[in-house]
């Protein structure tokens, strides 16, 4: 059974620093892993998709890596800023159904 | 274009009660989900559906029922809510046109007390 494993449960780090989240899961046998934001009180916003043939996504100040063999993902944000203050989860993508971590609570300090 | 919403956005519920959570999206998608989550868990699905008019279960299905009547609505039941039902509650979209290239749309949530 695929299981989903986001540490540290909550990031706290100043305004301007590169951080990484982490991400790893049991089964290598996935079509794609997604990378998604959560703010208080709204929905799930998708940030990144991986396939499962590729090494690494990026978008704008966001580079996430894919590394199937270990069943490890990263998440990178360069120059963090209080706005990227939110919850990121990550999800792997087995037959029909996604498999959610339980994510990271970020903050980001001014 | 509203993409996924969600109907209520808070409710309180008694042991027992029942009641219908909404949600409907505008972007033709074929896939509809439901998905709970609880505090130091990921989301959890309930039930999906790949089309109008089919409904299947996921993780964890049980005390729900589900309908799919029209393709924009997917309708989430609880027949008899218990307390084990407090949680909030997400519907999500998608069009699975290749698997991998597949990103699901999240409605805002509805925040379920059941006392």
């Amino acid at each position: 059974k695929q299981e989903v494993t986001q540490i540290p449960a909550a990031l706290s780090v100043p305004e301007g620093e590169n951080l990484v989240l982490n991400c790893s899961f049991t089964d290598s046998a996935i079509y794609n892993l997604q990378w998604f934001r959560q703010d208080p009180g709204k929905g799930l916003t998708s940030l990144l998709l991986i396939q499962s043939s590729q090494r690494e996504q990026t978008s704008g100040r966001l580079n996430a890596s894919l590394d199937k063999s270990s069943g490890r993902s990263t998440l990178y944000i360069a120059a963090s800023q209080p706005g990227d203050s939110a919850t990121y989860l990550c999800a792997v993508r087995s037959n029909y159904q996604l498999i959610w971590g339980a994510g990271t609570k970020l903050i980001i300090k001014p | 274009n509203a993409g996924v919403t969600q109907t209520p956005k808070f409710r309180v519920l008694k042991t027992g009660q029942s009641m219908t959570l909404l949600c409907a999206q505008d972007m033709n998608h074929e896939y509809m989900y439901w998905y709970r989550q609880d505090p130091g868990m990921g989301l959890r699905l309930i039930h999906y559906s790949v089309g109008e008019g089919t409904t299947a279960k996921g993780e964890v299905p049980d005390g729900y029922n589900v309908s799919r009547l029209k393709k924009q609505n997917f309708l989430l039941g609880l027949e008899s809510a218990a307390p084990s039902q407090t949680s909030v509650y997400f519907c999500a979209s998608s069009n699975l046109g290749q698997a991998n290239q597949e990103t699901q749309y999240f409605g805002p949530g509805t925040r379920l007390l059941v006392l």
